[in-house]
């Protein structure tokens, strides 16, 4: 069985300010992906960034980039610049080889002006 | 995802009712999914499907059952509603081939249930 887990329940950040979620996760799979999604209010579910477990190469996107440390299975999410529009429930996730998704709990995240 | 779609969107229901949740996909995807949310608790699994006739159980589908229509069509019914049924449902896609290359799923607007 694979586990997503996030510590942080609710953040805050001022705007223009950088912020980090955190996301650790356990699989027994060498092959998986990553994700953070994000769930603005409208309640849709959009994907921020992907991240391939065999890529040492941190992912980035834009002003989102991610810290993958895979020996101790820690996926944090980095928002540089936070904007109004960034505020929403962010996800983590973890895909193993059959494409199950296995999601975290969830940080609901608050940017103040 | 514009090319997956839920509906109704919102639904309130008694206990006791029968309801079904429909999603529909655009996408040529083979593999559909069902998911609950909770505060707290993200999103967690109902039932999924890998093809027309392959359907499997996922972590919480006591209470649930499932119909895959045809491969763009996948219904998820709640044959006696209770309660601690109110979420928010979502539906997503897969493609197998995507599966391996890339791994991730595409999802529906959600439909919010209340059961009361």
């Amino acid at each position: 069985a694979q586990t997503v887990t996030q510590s942080q329940p609710e953040m805050s950040v001022q705007e223009a300010e950088t912020v980090t979620l955190s996301c650790t996760y356990d699989t027994s799979e060498n092959n998986y992906y990553l994700f953070w999604y994000k769930q603005p209010p409208s309640r849709q579910m959009i994907l921020v960034i992907r991240q391939e477990a065999y890529k040492q190469q941190n992912a980035t996107e834009n002003r989102f980039s991610v810290n993958f440390q895979k020996a101790a299975k820690s996926f944090s999410l980095k928002i540089s610049d936070s904007q109004l529009g960034d505020t929403a429930m962010y996800f983590c996730a973890l895909s193993n080889a059959g494409n199950m998704l296995t999601f975290g709990g969830g940080t609901r995240l608050m940017v103040k002006p | 995802d514009a090319d997956v779609t839920q509906t109704p969107r919102n639904r309130i229901t008694k206990t006791g009712k029968r309801i079904m949740l429909e999603c529909s996909q655009t996408k040529g995807h083979d593999r559909m999914y069902w998911y609950r949310q909770d505060p707290g608790l993200g999103l967690r699994l109902i039932y999924y499907s890998f093809d027309v006739k392959d359907i499997n159980k996922g972590e919480i589908s006591d209470g649930y059952s499932v119909s895959r229509q045809a491969q763009a069509k996948f219904s998820l019914s709640l044959e006696s509603a209770i309660p601690n049924q109110t979420a928010l449902y979502f539906c997503a896609t897969s493609d197998r081939t995507l599966a391996l290359e890339d791994g991730r799923q595409f999802f529906g607007p959600g439909t919010r249930l209340t059961v009361l």
